[in-house]
């Protein structure tokens, strides 16, 4: 499986857009990109997921770059309670269950 | 959508007691995941099932550790004898069989060995 890497933490204005970036310069063709958060002692929320296109949805916007060896979620609006553990997965496609190992995230703090 | 059930939320236990941990996956998944959580070792994947059956138990870090899925609906952690070094959150999770859904975690069980 493709690892990632994430930067250990970052901060954010709150009402800013908060970028948090990911680099997966070894990701297969067959691999996807997913975003989860994890707020404080809460078990890890879905954000979005992609594979090739830029994707968004009511939480967020993935941007995946064209050689998909990186990506950016963004948070176009982030609030106080957007401050969480993001963790950029990849994970394989194909048939039956998909695994998910976790690294250690980028801990975003949105300041008031 | 009553969302994943963990129980208990909290459970203090004394060293070389066993401990069940219980979870309720969400209808019409799946899959279903148990993961442990620690400052030291964040989140590790103990054990996986596909349609109850365990697919993959390569984390369960050793023969204390048994985990189970009767049917659809139900499966447990079990610890016997408990050390302290279990002391963790221990998060169930369940999915569809589809990259298109993500997995959608319970709100975990604090476990505390003492």
């Amino acid at each position: 499986d493709a690892k990632t890497t994430q930067p250990t933490s970052m901060d954010c204005a709150e009402g800013r857009a908060a970028n948090l970036p990911c680099n997966h310069s070894t990701i297969s063709g067959n691999e996807y990109v997913y975003w989860y958060r994890q707020i404080h002692s809460q078990g890890p929320q879905y954000i979005i997921h992609g594979l090739k296109n830029n994707e968004t949805n009511e939480m967020a916007s993935l941007i995946i770059t064209e050689d998909r060896k990186s990506s950016t979620l963004i948070l176009p609006h982030a609030t106080l309670r957007d401050t969480a553990v993001y963790y950029c997965i990849v994970v394989p496609l194909g048939s039956g269950t998909y695994k998910y190992i976790f690294g250690t995230g980028t801990r975003l703090k949105v300041l008031a | 959508d009553a969302g994943v059930i963990q129980s208990p939320r909290h459970e203090v236990t004394e060293m070389g007691q066993e401990v069940t941990l219980r979870c309720k996956p969400i209808s019409g998944h799946n899959s279903l995941f148990w993961y442990r959580q620690t400052m030291m070792r964040g989140l590790e994947l103990l054990i996986y099932f596909n349609n109850n059956v365990p697919i993959d138990d390569s984390g369960m870090p050793e023969d204390r550790f048994s985990a189970k899925m009767p049917n659809a609906s139900f499966s447990t952690l079990k610890i016997q004898p408990s050390e302290p070094r279990d002391s963790a959150v221990y998060f169930c999770a369940s999915s569809r069989d589809s990259p298109t859904y993500g997995y959608t975690f319970g709100s975990g069980t604090r476990l505390t060995v003492v």
